[in-house]
């Protein structure tokens, strides 16, 4: 059981270039979630999806697109990476009537 | 104003000591209160909710004032292990367990 994986580990592009940051759970979660995370600030919602099937916007969403490929996956792509979206970025999980979200290891983001 | 506002430290005590830690938030309305458990360059753990009557887990004791709009971490007899960066999370009264609101953290080293 690894929980919540996330890919890659750490990644460097230049501004214009596009990634997605790939992230499963095997916990048979169905709720997701992306955030990022900045120095001297919490962690900051870009999109999650309540269950298989539904995205939405968090409170960080623009530069961003998600994709909830099936209960197990849910991607983050950058179509155009810019030096603000320079960050960690965490995905989560969440089984329905627990509060307790369960994190991956992270994805450290640089963009030149 | 931040949502979430806590002290960023750090927090230098000795083994064996004990430290409080307090956050602050701005929505009277918020719901639900806990307190994650962030180790450097790694992703964040729940360590315990926090309930209006204050609850206790062992060392750590979390107590939540709806009056003033706290909440407070007080750990003691601390371990080298407890050296952390302590996370304060606030759920809001609209969107449900879906949009966690994080404090920025608040950094304690405990040194022999």
């Amino acid at each position: 059981n690894a929980g919540v994986t996330q890919t890659p580990k750490f990644q460097v592009l230049k501004t214009g270039q596009s990634m997605t940051l790939q992230c499963a759970q095997d916990m048979n979660h169905n709720s997701m979630y992306w955030y990022r995370q900045d120095p001297g600030m919490g962690l900051r919602l870009i999109y999650y999806s309540a269950s298989e099937g539904t995205t939405d916007k968090g409170e960080v969403p623009n530069g961003y697109n998600v994709s909830r490929l099936n209960k197990r996956e849910f991607s983050l792509r950058l179509e155009s990476a810019a030096p603000s979206q320079t960050s960690v970025y965490f995905c989560a999980s969440r089984t329905g009537g627990s509060y307790e979200q369960y994190f991956g290891p992270g994805t450290r983001l640089t963009v030149t | 104003r931040k949502e979430v506002e806590q002290d960023p430290g750090p927090f230098n005590v000795p083994e064996g000591a004990t430290v409080a830690f307090n956050c602050t938030y701005s929505n009277s309305a918020s719901q639900s209160f806990f307190w994650y458990r962030q180790d450097c360059r790694k992703e964040p753990k729940l360590l315990m909710s926090v309930y209006s009557s204050g609850n206790e887990d062992g060392r750590f004791t979390a107590q939540l004032n709806r009056a003033s709009q706290y909440i407070s971490l007080l750990i003691r007899d601390s371990k080298l292990s407890d050296s952390a960066t302590y996370l304060c999370v606030v759920i809001p009264f609209s969107g449900g367990y879906n949009k966690l609101i994080f404090g920025a953290g608040t950094r304690l080293a405990v040194h022999p």
